[in-house]
């Protein structure tokens, strides 16, 4: 199986601040990895896909990048809204994998 | 509008059997994958398994594989995930999930997710 593993697993930050979380696959996963945002209580919603895609309806400030095994989450300037927790996913083979979460919260 | 609905909590005995449900409604069920997420309570996202209700093929992950089975019911546009014997290791949130593309690929349309409570 693939793993996924995200960096770093929590975080803080202000709001406009830029942040930035990895996913790094045990084997290369080509472009076939999205990420989610979930907040508490909440069904995970649908941010980016094939590495650098944007999903309809996803503000700007949410960019994706990479291939192979490294890839990139990055929100431009942080609003108060994008507090919560970022997963990353591989969909290049069954069993697709998440990676374990990155925790952003308020410094 | 695209949209898939669970069935309601549930709260069992360990021992006990239990099947839940995911209704899609608003695209052609059949075009679509249907995977099922798992997460404990405080942890992460866990893919257990999808099927394409076209012809029921099911794939599971290693961890799932023997423990739960998935079906569908492309009749009533339903996918369901059940167990045989809950145990309290099996209390968790159980989202249904949809592919943006029908086979591999990102999940863009969720169900709100059914939580599952297993109690003595």
């Amino acid at each position: 199986d693939i793993q996924m593993t995200q960096s770093p697993s929590s975080l803080s930050a202000s709001v406009g601040d830029r942040v930035t979380i990895t996913c790094r696959a045990s084997q290369s996963i080509s472009r076939n990895l999205n990420w989610y945002q979930q907040k508490p209580g909440k069904a995970p919603k649908f941010l980016i896909y094939d590495a650098s895609s944007l999903q309809s309806g996803v503000p700007s400030r949410f960019s994706g990048s990479g291939s192979g095994t490294d890839f990139t989450l990055t929100i431009s300037s942080l609003q108060p809204e994008d507090f919560a927790t970022y997963y990353c996913h591989q969909s290049y083979m069954a069993p697709q994998t998440f990676g374990q979460g990155t925790k952003v919260d308020v410094k | 509008e695209v949209q898939l609905v669970q069935s309601g909590a549930e709260v069992k005995k360990p021992g006990e059997s239990l099947r839940i449900s995911c209704k899609g409604s608003g695209y052609s069920f059949t075009s679509y994958w249907i995977t099922w997420v798992r997460q404990m309570p405080g942890k992460g996202l866990e893919w257990m398994g999808r099927i394409d209700p076209s012809d029921s093929y099911t794939k599971y992950g290693p961890s799932f594989q023997g423990h739960v089975t998935i079906s569908a019911d492309k009749s009533i546009n339903t996918a369901y995930l059940q167990w045989s014997s809950l145990t309290a290791s099996d209390s968790a949130m159980y989202y249904c999930a949809r592919p943006t593309r029908g086979g591999d690929s990102g999940m863009d349309v969720w169900g709100q997710g059914t939580t599952v409570i297993v109690s003595s």
